[in-house]
Protein backbone atom coordinates (compact mmCIF):
# COMPACT_ATOMS: atom_id res chain seq x y z
CA UNK A 1 0.00 0.00 0.00
CA UNK A 2 1.41 3.23 -0.70
CA UNK A 3 -1.08 6.13 0.86
CA UNK A 4 0.01 8.61 3.59
CA UNK A 5 1.60 7.07 6.61
CA UNK A 6 1.86 8.68 9.62
CA UNK A 7 3.84 7.96 12.86
CA UNK A 8 3.22 7.30 15.81
CA UNK A 9 -0.78 6.31 15.51
CA UNK A 10 -1.26 7.31 18.67
CA UNK A 11 0.97 9.18 21.39
CA UNK A 12 0.39 10.02 25.20
CA UNK A 13 2.14 12.48 26.48
CA UNK A 14 2.34 14.57 29.52
CA UNK A 15 1.53 18.51 29.48
CA UNK A 16 4.72 20.07 29.69
CA UNK A 17 6.27 17.69 27.43
CA UNK A 18 7.30 18.34 23.21
CA UNK A 19 6.01 16.19 20.73
CA UNK A 20 6.51 15.15 17.24
CA UNK A 21 5.03 13.74 14.41
CA UNK A 22 5.76 12.28 11.03
CA UNK A 23 4.07 12.01 7.74
CA UNK A 24 4.94 10.59 4.81
CA UNK A 25 3.08 11.68 1.73
CA UNK A 26 2.00 9.37 -1.57
CA UNK A 27 5.48 9.59 -3.18
CA UNK A 28 4.05 11.30 -6.32
CA UNK A 29 2.43 13.75 -4.20
CA UNK A 30 4.45 16.93 -4.12
CA UNK A 31 1.78 19.11 -1.89
CA UNK A 32 1.35 18.35 1.65
CA UNK A 33 -0.90 19.66 4.84
CA UNK A 34 -1.51 19.07 8.58
CA UNK A 35 -5.12 19.39 9.80
CA UNK A 36 -6.46 18.71 13.21
CA UNK A 37 -9.19 17.55 14.36
CA UNK A 38 -11.28 16.88 17.58
CA UNK A 39 -14.20 14.84 18.89
CA UNK A 40 -17.40 16.47 17.02
CA UNK A 41 -15.73 18.50 14.65
CA UNK A 42 -14.18 18.20 10.95
CA UNK A 43 -10.54 18.44 10.29
CA UNK A 44 -9.40 22.05 10.61
CA UNK A 45 -6.50 23.29 8.50
CA UNK A 46 -3.16 23.97 10.45
CA UNK A 47 -0.44 24.21 7.56
CA UNK A 48 0.42 23.63 3.72
CA UNK A 49 3.54 22.71 2.26
CA UNK A 50 4.31 22.53 -1.56
CA UNK A 51 7.53 20.37 -1.81
CA UNK A 52 9.53 21.80 0.63
CA UNK A 53 7.63 25.63 1.01
CA UNK A 54 5.91 26.43 4.05
CA UNK A 55 3.01 27.74 1.45
CA UNK A 56 0.14 28.67 4.29
CA UNK A 57 -0.33 29.05 8.50
CA UNK A 58 -3.49 29.07 9.79
CA UNK A 59 -3.66 31.41 12.64
CA UNK A 60 -4.57 28.24 14.80
CA UNK A 61 -0.84 27.40 14.59
CA UNK A 62 0.50 29.24 17.84
CA UNK A 63 4.32 29.44 18.36
CA UNK A 64 4.15 26.51 20.12
CA UNK A 65 3.45 24.12 16.68
CA UNK A 66 5.76 24.08 13.81
CA UNK A 67 6.00 21.84 11.04
CA UNK A 68 8.87 21.34 8.17
CA UNK A 69 9.40 19.71 4.97
CA UNK A 70 13.04 19.74 4.45
CA UNK A 71 13.49 17.97 1.78
CA UNK A 72 10.17 17.88 0.13
CA UNK A 73 9.17 14.41 1.24
CA UNK A 74 8.00 13.50 4.46
CA UNK A 75 7.20 16.43 7.14
CA UNK A 76 7.38 16.68 10.66
CA UNK A 77 5.02 18.60 13.14
CA UNK A 78 6.36 19.38 16.39
CA UNK A 79 4.14 20.84 19.32
CA UNK A 80 6.16 21.97 22.14
CA UNK A 81 4.85 22.14 25.85
CA UNK A 82 1.75 20.62 24.90
CA UNK A 83 -1.24 21.54 26.71
CA UNK A 84 -4.52 19.61 27.18
CA UNK A 85 -6.34 21.24 24.56
CA UNK A 86 -3.74 20.23 22.17
CA UNK A 87 -5.35 16.27 22.52
CA UNK A 88 -6.76 15.39 18.88
CA UNK A 89 -6.46 13.68 15.81
CA UNK A 90 -3.14 14.82 14.02
CA UNK A 91 -4.23 14.13 10.06
CA UNK A 92 -1.84 14.78 7.50
CA UNK A 93 -3.21 14.83 3.58
CA UNK A 94 -0.93 14.97 -0.07
CA UNK A 95 -2.18 15.75 -3.15
CA UNK A 96 -0.69 15.16 -6.41
CA UNK A 97 1.98 17.10 -8.58
CA UNK A 98 -0.30 18.30 -11.41
CA UNK A 99 -3.51 17.43 -10.14
CA UNK A 100 -6.05 19.65 -8.47
CA UNK A 101 -4.19 20.52 -5.09
CA UNK A 102 -7.50 20.60 -3.52
CA UNK A 103 -8.20 16.85 -4.24
CA UNK A 104 -6.57 15.75 -0.69
CA UNK A 105 -5.88 11.90 0.61
CA UNK A 106 -5.66 11.28 4.43
CA UNK A 107 -3.26 9.51 6.52
CA UNK A 108 -4.89 7.50 9.03
CA UNK A 109 -4.10 10.18 11.77
CA UNK A 110 -1.96 10.75 14.77
CA UNK A 111 -3.92 10.57 17.76
CA UNK A 112 -2.81 12.63 21.08
CA UNK A 113 -3.73 12.45 24.19
CA UNK A 114 -2.36 15.14 26.60
CA UNK A 115 -2.64 14.00 29.93
CA UNK B 1 -22.15 32.57 10.49
CA UNK B 2 -20.12 29.23 9.79
CA UNK B 3 -18.29 28.71 6.39
CA UNK B 4 -19.19 25.19 6.27
CA UNK B 5 -22.61 23.86 7.84
CA UNK B 6 -24.10 20.46 7.77
CA UNK B 7 -26.59 18.75 10.20
CA UNK B 8 -25.04 16.76 12.97
CA UNK B 9 -27.72 14.23 12.45
CA UNK B 10 -27.79 11.46 12.43
CA UNK B 11 -29.80 10.61 9.79
CA UNK B 12 -31.26 7.28 9.87
CA UNK B 13 -32.28 5.32 6.84
CA UNK B 14 -33.26 1.67 6.21
CA UNK B 15 -31.37 -0.54 4.50
CA UNK B 16 -31.93 -0.31 0.54
CA UNK B 17 -33.19 3.54 0.97
CA UNK B 18 -32.07 6.16 -0.72
CA UNK B 19 -29.71 8.29 2.17
CA UNK B 20 -29.74 12.23 1.28
CA UNK B 21 -26.84 14.47 2.80
CA UNK B 22 -26.85 18.48 2.74
CA UNK B 23 -24.18 20.97 2.74
CA UNK B 24 -24.65 24.89 2.44
CA UNK B 25 -21.61 27.07 2.81
CA UNK B 26 -21.11 30.86 2.98
CA UNK B 27 -18.14 31.97 0.25
CA UNK B 28 -20.10 32.69 -2.83
CA UNK B 29 -16.37 32.25 -4.60
CA UNK B 30 -16.27 28.47 -3.50
CA UNK B 31 -14.79 26.27 -6.31
CA UNK B 32 -14.60 22.76 -5.30
CA UNK B 33 -16.59 20.92 -3.34
CA UNK B 34 -15.90 17.00 -1.84
CA UNK B 35 -17.32 14.90 0.40
CA UNK B 36 -15.02 12.93 2.88
CA UNK B 37 -16.69 9.20 4.82
CA UNK B 38 -15.26 8.93 8.10
CA UNK B 39 -15.64 5.84 10.25
CA UNK B 40 -15.58 6.32 13.94
CA UNK B 41 -12.02 6.35 14.99
CA UNK B 42 -10.46 6.45 11.65
CA UNK B 43 -9.12 9.20 8.73
CA UNK B 44 -11.58 10.69 6.41
CA UNK B 45 -12.07 9.05 3.01
CA UNK B 46 -12.63 10.79 0.14
CA UNK B 47 -15.34 9.51 -2.00
CA UNK B 48 -16.55 12.08 -4.23
CA UNK B 49 -15.35 15.81 -5.60
CA UNK B 50 -17.26 17.76 -7.83
CA UNK B 51 -16.57 21.71 -9.78
CA UNK B 52 -19.51 22.50 -11.58
CA UNK B 53 -23.04 23.49 -11.35
CA UNK B 54 -25.42 19.65 -11.49
CA UNK B 55 -24.94 16.08 -10.90
CA UNK B 56 -22.09 13.52 -10.96
CA UNK B 57 -22.59 9.94 -10.16
CA UNK B 58 -20.36 7.62 -9.33
CA UNK B 59 -21.72 4.41 -8.69
CA UNK B 60 -24.25 4.42 -6.13
CA UNK B 61 -23.12 7.99 -4.86
CA UNK B 62 -24.05 11.28 -6.54
CA UNK B 63 -23.38 14.77 -5.62
CA UNK B 64 -25.15 17.43 -6.29
CA UNK B 65 -24.09 20.87 -6.86
CA UNK B 66 -25.80 24.15 -6.76
CA UNK B 67 -24.01 27.61 -6.74
CA UNK B 68 -26.84 29.84 -6.89
CA UNK B 69 -28.14 28.81 -3.60
CA UNK B 70 -24.57 28.09 -2.17
CA UNK B 71 -25.54 24.00 -1.33
CA UNK B 72 -24.04 20.80 -1.88
CA UNK B 73 -25.66 17.48 -1.46
CA UNK B 74 -24.52 14.02 -1.62
CA UNK B 75 -27.19 11.24 -2.47
CA UNK B 76 -26.31 7.15 -1.43
CA UNK B 77 -28.70 5.05 -3.50
CA UNK B 78 -29.43 1.50 -2.06
CA UNK B 79 -27.64 2.31 1.54
CA UNK B 80 -26.26 -0.29 3.39
CA UNK B 81 -25.03 -1.02 7.32
CA UNK B 82 -21.56 -0.29 5.84
CA UNK B 83 -22.65 3.15 4.83
CA UNK B 84 -23.13 4.09 8.40
CA UNK B 85 -20.49 6.30 9.06
CA UNK B 86 -20.06 10.45 9.58
CA UNK B 87 -19.96 12.25 5.67
CA UNK B 88 -17.56 15.49 5.87
CA UNK B 89 -18.52 18.10 3.57
CA UNK B 90 -15.75 20.10 2.61
CA UNK B 91 -15.05 23.28 0.50
CA UNK B 92 -12.07 24.84 -1.14
CA UNK B 93 -12.85 28.56 -1.42
CA UNK B 94 -9.90 29.46 -3.21
CA UNK B 95 -6.56 31.30 -2.44
CA UNK B 96 -3.96 28.40 -1.79
CA UNK B 97 -6.01 24.70 -1.34
CA UNK B 98 -6.97 24.98 1.95
CA UNK B 99 -9.93 23.23 2.09
CA UNK B 100 -12.80 24.15 5.00
CA UNK B 101 -14.96 20.97 6.38
CA UNK B 102 -18.16 21.46 8.18
CA UNK B 103 -18.82 19.49 11.24
CA UNK B 104 -20.35 15.90 9.10
CA UNK B 105 -23.69 14.51 9.50
CA UNK B 106 -23.70 11.04 10.85
CA UNK B 107 -25.13 8.59 9.07
CA UNK B 108 -27.10 5.59 10.14
CA UNK B 109 -28.39 2.46 8.06
CA UNK B 110 -30.85 0.25 9.69
CA UNK B 111 -30.60 -3.31 8.70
Amino acid sequence: DTGVSQDPRHKITKRGQNVTFRCDPISEHNRLYWYRQTLGQGPEFLTYFQNEAQLEKSRLLSDRFSAERPKGSFSTLEIQRTEQGDSAMYLCASSPRGGRADEQYFGPGTRLTVT
Amino acid sequence: QKEVEQNSGPLSVPEGAIASLNCTYSDRGSQSFFWYRQYSGKSPELIMFIYSNGDKEDGRFTAQLNKASQYVSLLIRDSQPSDSATYLCAVNSGGYQKVTFGTGTKLQVIP
